[in-house]
């Protein structure tokens, strides 16, 4: 049983730039989560969603970001216009609701922006 | 979700055990307490997780004061590769996990 894959693993990308990174979850996992964290702070949650649905959004920045979850395909966390300041680590995350919610993260996309 | 504090570091010795403590004093009723981990810069891997009585797995034991205002991970015998930042998280079912700063366990031979 595959886990939590992402990709690409790393990305470099100038600024002004836009980033997309990708998540499948684990098989049968309809949650995803999308956190952030930035060189040697703790993880900081963005989004929260299901199938075609974004269920809490209240880490995402107001501009720039944005997530989504199509009933078909991976989770895509889209970054437009990057800025330095977006270098970071993006993991994601998936669950089903009936094992407690526990989330499995996948091994993260690394983004540099020059 | 409730705040939890943890100390910032501590050190243990190869083979013993690894007693993390978590203080959870706002925690709900409903609101259950996990544990992660992260290894170097891999992504968190989840541990164990309680919401009253005490838990144990093939990981880690958690142990849940009855007050449940605070939690001890247990790492039985610790090795080398238990090095890691330990995260306690205390949230409701569903939804986000908000992590804090953890603790950065050093595992010593």
């Amino acid at each position: 049983n595959a886990g939590v894959m992402q990709n690409p693993r790393h990305l470099v990308r100038r600024r002004g730039q836009e980033a997309r990174l990708r998540c499948s979850p684990m098989k049968g996992h309809s949650h995803v989560y999308w956190y952030r964290q930035l060189p040697e702070e703790g993880l900081k949650f963005m989004v929260y969603l299901q199938k075609e649905n974004i269920i809490d959004e209240s880490g995402m920045p107001k501009e720039r970001f944005s997530a989504e979850f199509p009933k078909e395909g991976p989770s895509i966390l889209r970054i437009q216009q990057v800025v330095r300041g977006d270098s970071a680590a993006y993991f994601c995350a998936s669950s089903d609701i009936s094992t407690y919610n526990e989330q499995f993260f996948g091994p993260g996309t690394r983004l540099t922006v020059l | 979700d409730a705040k939890t504090t943890q100390p910032p570091s501590m050190d243990c010795a190869e083979g013993r055990a690894a007693n993390l403590p978590c203080n959870h004093s706002t925690i709900s009723g409903n609101e259950y307490v996990y544990w992660y981990r992260q290894i170097h810069s891999q992504g968190p891997q989840y541990i164990i997780h309680g919401l009253k009585n005490n838990e144990t797995n093939e990981m880690a034991s958690l142990i849940i004061t009855e007050d449940r205002k605070s939690s001890t991970l247990i790492l039985p015998h610790a090795t080398l590769r238990d090095t890691a930042v330990y995260y306690c998280i205390v949230k409701t079912n569903a939804g986000k996990s908000t992590f804090g700063d953890g603790t950065t366990l050093t595992v010593k031979p």
